[in-house]
């Protein structure tokens, strides 16, 4: 059965702080790693990795993906109290349509 | 933005009753996928449909059930509601792509509450 695990669960750090999210995976066949980040109710797409792109960087967060050891991170760079979210990973495999998630990491930002 | 609409935004059903949720999918999107999320955890795949047709199911019982409409947009019902299925059903549209890699967008979800 598929499966993601994301660490640590939750963490706290303060505006400016350089945070990094872990996500690592059991998957038939990858196809593709996301990362979500959910404030209220809609996870809002942040990346897509694939074996053809491992790597994906968009203003302050950047992620990179590891086929070898099973896993992602996620980096947040000069956190801001606007970054405070739940964050989520999820796989896709190629023998089927659904996501994978992990139950995410819950970031706080303090000013 | 995401233009993924979902409808409604909350509701409160008693147990054994049913309940229909709807989704609008992004413009230029074919395929609908639902996802359950209980609090405190990731979302769980139900089911998705491409092209009208169930297209991959999860470990949901047969009384989660769904329709695609020709416009792609798509409903999810559930019979005979129990306290567990109180979450928030998330919807997501995207452009399927068979055997690639493609983005799932998420609506705002519909918060149900079963009492």
């Amino acid at each position: 059965e598929d499966k993601v695990v994301q660490s640590p669960l939750s963490l706290v750090v303060h505006e400016g702080d350089t945070v990094t999210l872990n996500c690592s995976y059991e998957v038939t066949n990858f196809r593709s790693l996301l990362w979500y980040k959910q404030e209220k109710k809609a996870p809002t797409f942040l990346f897509m990795l694939t074996s053809s792109g491992i790597e994906k960087k968009s203003g302050r967060l950047s992620s990179i993906l590891d086929k070898k050891e099973l896993s992602s991170i996620l980096n947040i760079t000069a956190t801001q109290t606007g970054d405070s979210a739940i964050y989520l990973c999820a796989v896709a495999s190629s023998y089927g349509n659904k996501l994978v998630f992990g139950a995410g990491t819950i970031l706080r930002v303090k000013s | 933005e995401t233009g993924v609409t979902q409808s409604p935004t909350h509701l409160i059903k008693t147990r054994g009753q049913q309940v229909t949720l709807r989704c609008s999918s992004q413009s230029g999107h074919n395929t609908v996928s639902w996802y359950q999320q209980a609090l405190g955890q990731g979302p769980q795949f139900i089911f998705q449909y491409y092209r009208e047709e169930e297209n991959g199911r999860g470990n949901f019982p047969p009384r989660f059930s769904g329709l695609q409409f020709p416009n792609y947009s798509s409903e999810l019902n559930v019979n005979a509601l129990e306290l567990d299925d109180s979450a928030l059903y998330l919807c997501a549209s995207s452009s399927y792509l068979a055997g690639r890699p493609y983005e799932q967008y998420f609506g705002p979800g519909t918060r149900l509450t079963v009492t």
